[in-house]
């Protein structure tokens, strides 16, 4: 069964900082998506970035990117100059490929704080 | 609508009432999912549907956990016979097909069973 994994439960930057979130999973598939969802308070789950596993390049969007490392399943979240609205609760997610039903995946989530 | 609309935003029962959450999902999204995030927790998958059927129901966690999606639009999730286990908040998420794994979620509707 499919896993994944992110080992920092909470943890800390300042404002104008970067700063990287971790994830691993587990999957025999060779195609499939990861993501990193952001839950702010108000609990909506808001996409921030998305990769595809055939692609080696890394996925970009503004100040978010990601480190994705097929082999040793490793998908990292970098937050550059990072932002006080960037405090929230980040959630790594993995879906297969072409599957029966597109059924998201989720890690325990990483408490980002930003102070000012 | 333009989100995902959830209803009620936060319910309070007891103990082996019986509860129905509703789920009004982005127009035009055929796809539609029910994930239960439990304090500290990620979301738990709970049950896919396509259009009106049930595609995936592997999520219940037992038979007193039930969902309908009777015209492909809204559904409900319906717990009967609540427990104190139960509380968490269950979030609604559609999409347009099953392709991309791109979800739009709800803000989610927080169940306490005192």
């Amino acid at each position: 069964a499919q896993t994944v994994t992110q080992s920092q439960p909470e943890m800390s930057v300042q404002e104008a900082e970067t700063v990287t979130l971790s994830c691993t999973y587990d999957t025999s598939e060779s195609d499939y998506y990861l993501f990193w969802y952001k839950q702010p308070p108000s609990r909506q789950m808001i996409l921030v970035i998305r990769q595809e596993a055939y692609k080696q390049q890394n996925a970009t969007e503004n100040r978010f990117s990601v480190n994705f490392q097929k082999a040793a399943k490793s998908f990292s979240l970098k937050i550059s100059d990072s932002q006080l609205g960037d405090a929230a609760m980040y959630f790594c997610a993995y879906v297969k490929y072409g599957g029966a039903t597109n059924k998201l995946i989720f890690g325990t989530g990483t408490l980002l704080a930003v102070q000012p | 609508g333009a989100g995902v609309s959830q209803t009620p935003s936060n319910k309070v029962t007891e103990k082996g009432k019986y509860v129905e959450l509703r789920c009004d999902p982005i127009s035009g999204h055929t796809a539609l999912y029910w994930y239960r995030q439990s304090l500290g927790q990620g979301p738990e998958f709970l049950i896919y549907f396509q259009g009106t059927g049930a595609a995936d129901d592997s999520g219940l966690p037992n038979d007193r956990f039930f969902a309908v999606r009777p015209e492909g639009s809204v559904s409900t999730l319906k717990i009967q016979r609540t427990e104190r286990g139960d509380s968490a908040v269950y979030l609604c998420a559609s999409s347009l097909s099953r392709g991309t794994g791109e979800l739009f979620f709800g803000e989610g509707s927080r169940l306490t069973v005192l």
